[in-house]
């Protein structure tokens, strides 16, 4: 079936540092791949999205390349703030009018 | 521009209570709209989603049960809330067509006593 596994978390960073979270999927077709990011008690908020292989979408500092050879689309910011704690979500769309399919979302804490 | 309204943002029930939870969006025509679950540090539980008035598709068996009386609303409702029932309550819709981004309300909390 389709899904998406991303790294387990909790990931804690100092400020500045280099991030990278890890997510792959499975998936029938070509998928559009999503990211999103959750700050604490709020909803969640679309931070990019690719829709095609090779697409790197951007926001905020934050890129991901969509890789069909190796079925990923990790998550990358080359100098973490303290205001990036927050969890994050790789999601993709399979289908129609399917839901987006989640991962189990990566915890990350960013300490000054 | 679309903008997407829950609530109440709190909410505090004892168990055996009903529940009605209420989802608007504003700015958009015949969007699909979804309702999830976060329980304490877990990650989404799709609970239901409909891509019309009437149309409601139920992914989890449980004391829940959602409608859709109008094309921008969605309600989510209990006979009896569970103390399982407890979490976090987000709403999302989605332009019909070929645009698949969910876009998410601030989210209702649920606390079950």
């Amino acid at each position: 079936g389709n899904s998406v596994t991303q790294m387990e978390g909790p990931v804690t960073l100092s400020e500045e540092a280099f991030l990278t979270i890890n997510c792959t999927y499975t998936a029938t077709g070509y998928p559009s791949l999503f990211w999103y990011v959750q700050y604490p008690g709020e909803g969640l908020q679309l931070l990019l999205k690719a829709t095609k292989a090779d697409d790197k979408g951007s926001n905020k500092g934050f890129e991901a390349t969509y890789r069909k050879e190796t079925t990923s689309f990790h998550l990358e910011k080359g100098s973490v703030q303290v205001s990036d704690s927050a969890v994050y979500f790789c999601a993709l769309h399979y289908s129609g009018n399917t839901p987006l399919v989640f991962g189990k979302g990566t915890r990350l804490s960013v300490i000054a | 521009s679309q903008t997407i309204h829950q609530w109440p943002a709190t909410l505090v029930q004892p168990v055996g209570s009903p529940l009605s939870l209420e989802c608007t969006v504003e700015g958009t025509s015949n969007p699909n709209l979804y309702w999830y679950r976060q329980a304490a540090g877990r990650g989404l539980q799709l609970l239901f989603y409909s891509v019309g008035i009437g149309q409601i598709s139920s992914e989890v068996p449980q004391n829940l049960s959602a409608s859709r009386p109008q094309d921008r609303q969605f309600i989510l409702s209990s006979k009896k809330l569970l103390l399982s029932d407890s979490g976090f309550y987000l709403c999302a819709w989605r332009a019909s067509g070929f645009s698949y981004e969910q876009y998410f309300g601030p989210g209702t909390r649920l606390t079950v006593t």
